[in-house]
């Protein structure tokens, strides 16, 4: 069965880092891109960052670019999302996801985690 | 960035009625597009890839269209389990954005 497992929410203060994982399971990881969506308390979907398989290419969201850090270890099938300099409107439920395909059908994902919560307070 | 609006916001309806969503973008994505599900307190599921391509095991019910900048989503009869919110996402340019939602509740 595919799983995904994120971990390493929690509350921290604005300016502050976290560091979120997601541990894959069930299907080959590095052959798969991989994306982060979060979801504000009561708002939509937003994606925010995708890394290739091999983890060679990775695009941002604008609003996170230059603060948060997308990457994987495939010999532990685990992504990452690296946050820092978090802001109070970065506070949201953070889904990893899994890409559908190969090639650009890698950019839907067919398979989430139950997320991570992340809020940013003081 | 490419903007995708949804409509209506919300749309009331009783099981076994015909539901169609819409999805409009900012400018043509041609047929990448993608319709999400999501219930209270869950992950969103993969619908339809492709605007017109169901995942997988999504019932022979949900079925979507369209292309350039105009897409539907079409659910047949509504069961009592697809009370949801539904999103479309597009893959056509970076970076990706999902339209803000459509409610579809019972009426």
């Amino acid at each position: 069965e595919v799983q995904l497992l994120e971990s390493g929410g929690g509350l921290v203060q604005p300016g502050g880092s976290l560091r979120l994982s997601c541990a894959a399971s069930g299907f080959t990881f590095s052959s798969y891109d991989m994306s982060w969506v979060r979801q504000a308390p009561g708002k939509g979907l937003q994606w925010v960052s995708t890394i290739s398989g091999r983890g060679g290419n990775t695009h941002y969201a604008d609003s996170v670019k230059g603060r948060f850090t997308i990457s994987r270890d495939n010999s532990m099938n685990t992504l990452f999302l690296q946050m820092n300099s978090l802001r109070d409107e970065d506070t949201a439920e953070f889904y990893c996801a899994k890409g559908h395909g190969p090639g650009g059908f890698g950019y839907y994902m067919d398979v989430w985690g139950r997320g991570t919560t992340v809020t940013v307070s003081s | 960035e490419i903007v995708l609006t949804q409509s209506p916001a919300t749309l009331s309806l009783s099981p076994g009625e015909r539901a169609t969503l819409s999805c409009r973008a900012s400018q043509s994505v041609s047929s990448y597009l993608a319709w999400y599900q999501q219930k209270p307190g869950q992950a969103p599921r993969l619908l339809i890839y492709e605007s017109s391509n169901r995942g997988t095991g999504i019932p022979a019910r949900f079925s979507g269209s369209g292309s350039g900048t105009d897409f539907t989503l079409t659910i047949s009869s509504l069961e009592p389990e697809d009370f949801a919110v539904y999103y479309c996402q597009q893959r056509s340019n970076w970076p990706l954005t999902f339209g803000g939602g459509t409610k579809v509740e019972i009426k």
